[in-house]
């Protein structure tokens, strides 16, 4: 089975300018997750889709990150603009879903985001 | 707040002893716990996950335990291998049935040959 998708792998841009990232979960898998992972940390939550609807968001900062989940598969996440601060690893995740059972959460393998 | 503590030190142990990893939290109640495992420049990988009514959870040479009254949970890895080098992440639930983690600073383990 495919795992999940991301892309870009690396990213670098300067303050200010835009970013996007991409993730296509594991078929099927109705939740979507995406975590910002600072250096020496563990990845924190910014948002978390059920299909194509927000359950959390609240610890995405809506000033400056918007994400979003059209047809409810796959996802993409901006930034805009983006701040020294910024940089991280940005993580996605999928799970079956919210009444499943089953608690087990995917990863991709990170776009690492180097703002300069 | 919430607070989750693991290991901030590197562990290093010898291959074939039994790694020990902690896992600690405060002002929490959570359901289930997970522990992932992460390699440099790759996404957590899903290990095991107890939930609380639950106390050990085994899987191979991966042993969990859970003690909602220490509010710990204990992570062993037995007869360790170098392949077993990397961080392990604790992940604790909340927000009831929505499958939110808040994850743990993660513990990075080295086991020498």
């Amino acid at each position: 089975e495919a795992g999940v998708a991301q892309s870009p792998r690396y990213k670098i841009i300067e303050k200010r300018q835009s970013v996007a990232f991409w993730c296509n979960p594991i078929s099927g898998h109705a939740t979507l997750y995406w975590y910002q992972q600072i250096l020496g940390q563990g990845p924190k939550l910014l948002i978390q889709f059920q299909n194509n609807g927000v359950v959390d968001d609240s610890q995405l900062p809506k000033d400056r990150f918007s994400a979003e989940r059209l047809k409810g598969v796959d996802s993409t996440l901006k930034i805009q603009p983006a701040k020294l601060e910024d940089s991280a690893v940005y993580l996605c995740a999928s799970s079956l879903g919210s009444g499943t059972g089953d608690y087990t959460q995917y990863f991709g393998p990170g776009t690492r985001l180097t703002v300069l | 707040s919430q607070k989750i503590e693991q290991n901030s030190e590197a562990l290093n142990i010898q291959e074939g002893k039994t790694a020990t990893l902690t896992c600690n939290y405060t002002n929490y109640s959570p359901a289930y716990l997970q522990w992932y495992r992460q390699d440099p420049g790759r996404g957590p990988v899903f290990l095991l996950l107890i939930r609380e009514n639950e106390k050990e959870k085994r899987k191979e040479r991966l042993k969990v335990t859970f003690d909602t009254t220490l509010k710990q949970s204990l992570f062993h890895i037995t007869a360790s291998q170098p392949a077993d080098s990397a961080t392990y992440l604790c992940a604790l639930s909340y927000g009831g049935a929505t499958n939110k983690l808040i994850f743990g600073t993660g513990t990075l383990l080295a086991v020498q040959p």
